[in-house]
């Protein structure tokens, strides 16, 4: 299983575009890169995932570069409800036997007025 | 919404008794996961199943912690003799095997050891 590696924090303001960057130097070749948002006294949520180049949805892009070894999230104009913390998971997609899916400490994002 | 449903959203005991927690995944969905969390950490996993078999289990999930999945529906996560360093949240989570790293969580159960 890659191990994945955040900054434990990070800090910004209201409008700006915020850039969380994970590092998986030893990704597999089938692995897939997901990251997930939480809220305090609730459980993690999906927020995009991919595989390679740039994905984008209504809430991120996600930004993966040619090894695959980094992926950036990136969150458009964020605002004070974007206050939460970023996992960062890379494992199996499709199939696959795995289930210990681990998540590191995560990035603390705090988005200011 | 249904989405993972998860029973009770808190729990208070008393060291050295016993508490089951429940949980509700996605109907579809055939794989169920257990994580614990502890404030400011990540969730680590304890268990997971697919269907009703128990495939994985972290070594953090001593003999006191016992996971189920009876007909590959819901799950219970019993803590037996709970202990103060048992304190924690508890995370469920649910997928599809076929999309393997997309985990729908529910909000946990978080429980306190006094």
């Amino acid at each position: 299983l890659a191990k994945t590696t955040q900054p434990i924090s990070m800090d910004s303001y209201e409008g700006q575009e915020v850039n969380i960057t994970c590092s998986h130097n030893n990704i597999a070749t089938n692995d897939y890169i997901t990251w997930y948002q939480q809220f305090p006294s609730q459980g993690p949520r999906f927020i995009i995932q991919g595989y390679k180049t740039k994905v984008t949805n209504e809430v991120a892009s996600l930004f993966i570069p040619a090894d695959r070894k980094s992926s950036t999230l990136s969150l458009p104009r964020v605002s004070l409800s974007d206050t939460a913390v970023y996992y960062c998971l890379v494992g199996l997609n499709y199939g696959g036997s795995q289930g210990n899916l681990i998540f590191g400490k995560g990035t603390k994002l705090s988005v200011k007025p | 919404d249904t989405g993972v449903s998860q029973d009770p959203r808190h729990k208070i005991t008393k060291r050295g008794q016993n508490v089951t927690f429940r949980c509700d995944p996605i109907s579809e969905h055939n794989r169920l996961y257990w994580y614990r969390q502890t404030l400011g950490q990540g969730p680590e996993f304890l268990t997971y199943f697919q269907n009703e078999a128990q495939l994985e289990k972290s070594r953090l999930l001593s003999d006191r912690f016992s996971a189920e999945r009876p007909k590959g529906s819901f799950s219970t996560l019993e803590i037996q003799r709970t202990e103060q360093g048992d304190s924690a949240m508890y995370l469920c989570a649910s997928s599809l095997m076929l999309m393997g790293i997309t985990l729908h969580f529910g909000n946990g159960t978080r429980l306190t050891v006094t």
